[in-house]
């Protein structure tokens, strides 16, 4: 596909439960993040790919929060034990080049999962 | 804290006039600040970036001002149209750490009526 997509685009969940939130990068982009959004608010990052390792997960908000990208394309954000805080719109982005600085290289953004825990 | 902070969460122009989207950050250390419109269901898109070493960047009919001092910015849109309805977020690259990662604003919604 051309861009980023995500799925599912709606997941319900019951507290306790463990999701699994998949995201399809734009083929061949280096690097990858997540990001959490929750109602009212804007994207706040949990963690950044490049290409397989997971450089950064300084975001993560617990240790129920996992995420992986074992061949260096798609990557899954799993929640463990979901509670009712973690409901919010979570947002996969696809960047063509890896961490470099120098002018910026576009983010592109997934239309995003929207998680409810009941 | 909120490092990038929006204080308007809406505004509302007639067609054709100029919009004017502010923003306010604390952190010296981004060093790109950038434009993402959102559509409801719809991810993030990229609109228009600047570079902390540059105070304006013109691309059609959206200009981003920036004004390092005051720790400033703002996204010019102008003449105004209905299809640019839609939620914008200010966003601050940091220079290193996270991959170059992005920190948001909260957004505001602009509503372009006719």
């Amino acid at each position: 596909g051309a861009g980023v997509s995500q799925s599912p685009r709606y997941k319900v969940a019951k507290r306790g439960q463990d999701v699994a939130l998949r995201c399809d990068p734009i083929s061949g982009h280096v690097s990858l993040f997540w990001y959490q959004q929750a109602l009212g608010q804007g994207p706040e990052f949990l963690t950044y790919f490049q290409n397989e390792a997971q450089l950064d997960k300084s975001g993560l908000p617990s240790d129920r929060f996992f995420a992986e990208r074992p061949e260096g394309s798609v990557s899954t954000l799993k929640i463990q034990r979901t509670q009712q805080e973690d409901s919010a719109v979570y947002l996969c982005a696809s960047r063509r080049r890896g961490f470099m600085g120098g002018p910026y290289n576009e983010q592109f953004f997934g239309p995003g999962t929207r998680l409810t825990v009941l | 804290d909120q490092q990038v902070k929006q204080n308007s969460p809406s505004l509302s122009v007639q067609e054709g006039r100029i919009s004017i989207l502010n923003c306010d950050y604390t952190n010296s250390m981004f060093d790109y600040f950038l434009w993402y419109k959102k559509y409801p269901a719809e991810g993030p898109t990229f609109l228009i970036s600047i570079s902390s070493i540059k105070d304006k960047n013109e691309d059609g009919r959206f200009t981003v001002f920036l004004n390092k001092s005051a720790k400033h910015l703002s996204l010019h849109i102008v003449p105004s149209q209905p299809g640019d309805s839609a939620v914008y977020f200010c966003a601050a690259r940091s220079g290193s750490g996270g991959g170059n990662k992005l920190t948001f604003g909260t957004g505001t919604q602009l509503k372009v009526e006719l």
